[in-house]
């Protein structure tokens, strides 16, 4: 089955604790994102990765780092997570052929106290 | 860069109403404007697409009209159901293909 998975799906931590987010595709996909949802605001990219070791900043990439060593994962890394942070996360993979449909993953509810 | 604004943010219908959701985006560039529907607890799956040579597309009850000079995209839900509230999105790439989303619209079909 194509998914997209994502770990952990929900998160408490504390401000200043890094943490990692992980995400892990199995459709050979070359292009991977993140995006942040909050209410009113619809999905915001945070960094997005055109192929392995390619990374690029998104519309919100402050207080975020991303690596992609392998093809089929992408981990979002909070250095140093602070409130403001607190919103759910959503990674999301297509194929090279850009206008194509986005899969995404069931999201991780991160609060940050 | 692109700019997608969605209407209206929230939607209440009958069922078997019909539902509609607009979108305009601001690149005149873009050239694939998707819609997807976030049901609660889920990530956002796409229901429907279309590509800036065509006007209009359906898919059984759902429908989406692009009137690129106006820069405008509607989602058509028609023979609305329970199972059709959800939060909605519109969305367009730029060009560099980065999809830009709207603030999605939470659709709810009262029984």
């Amino acid at each position: 089955e194509a998914q997209v998975t994502q770990n952990p799906r929900y998160l408490i931590t504390v401000t200043g604790k890094k943490l990692t987010v992980t995400c892990s595709q199995n459709m050979n996909h070359e292009y991977m994102s993140w995006y942040r949802q909050d209410p009113g605001l619809g999905l915001r990219q945070i960094y997005y990765s055109m192929n392995v070791e390619v990374t690029d900043k998104g519309d919100v990439p402050e207080g975020y780092k991303v690596s992609r060593k392998e093809k089929r994962n992408f981990p979002l890394i909070l250095e140093s997570p602070s409130p403001n942070q607190t919103s759910l996360y959503f990674c999301a993979s297509r194929s090279g052929n850009m206008n194509t449909e986005a899969f995404f993953g069931q999201g991780t509810r991160l609060t940050v106290v | 860069g692109e700019n997608v604004e969605q209407h209206p943010s929230t939607l209440s219908v009958q069922e078997g109403d019909s539902a509609v959701i607009k979108c305009t985006y601001s690149d005149s560039a873009s050239n694939y404007f998707p819609w997807y529907k976030q049901e609660l607890g889920k990530g956002p799956q796409l229901i429907i697409d279309i590509r800036s040579n065509v006007g209009e597309k359906k898919d059984q009850r759902i429908a989406v009209t692009l009137n690129k000079t106006a820069k405008h995209f509607s989602l058509h839900i028609t023979e609305t159901q329970p199972e059709d509230s959800a939060v909605y999105f519109c969305a367009a790439t730029d060009s560099s293909y980065k999809l830009i989303f709207g603030s999605g619209t939470r659709l709810l079909v009262r029984p």
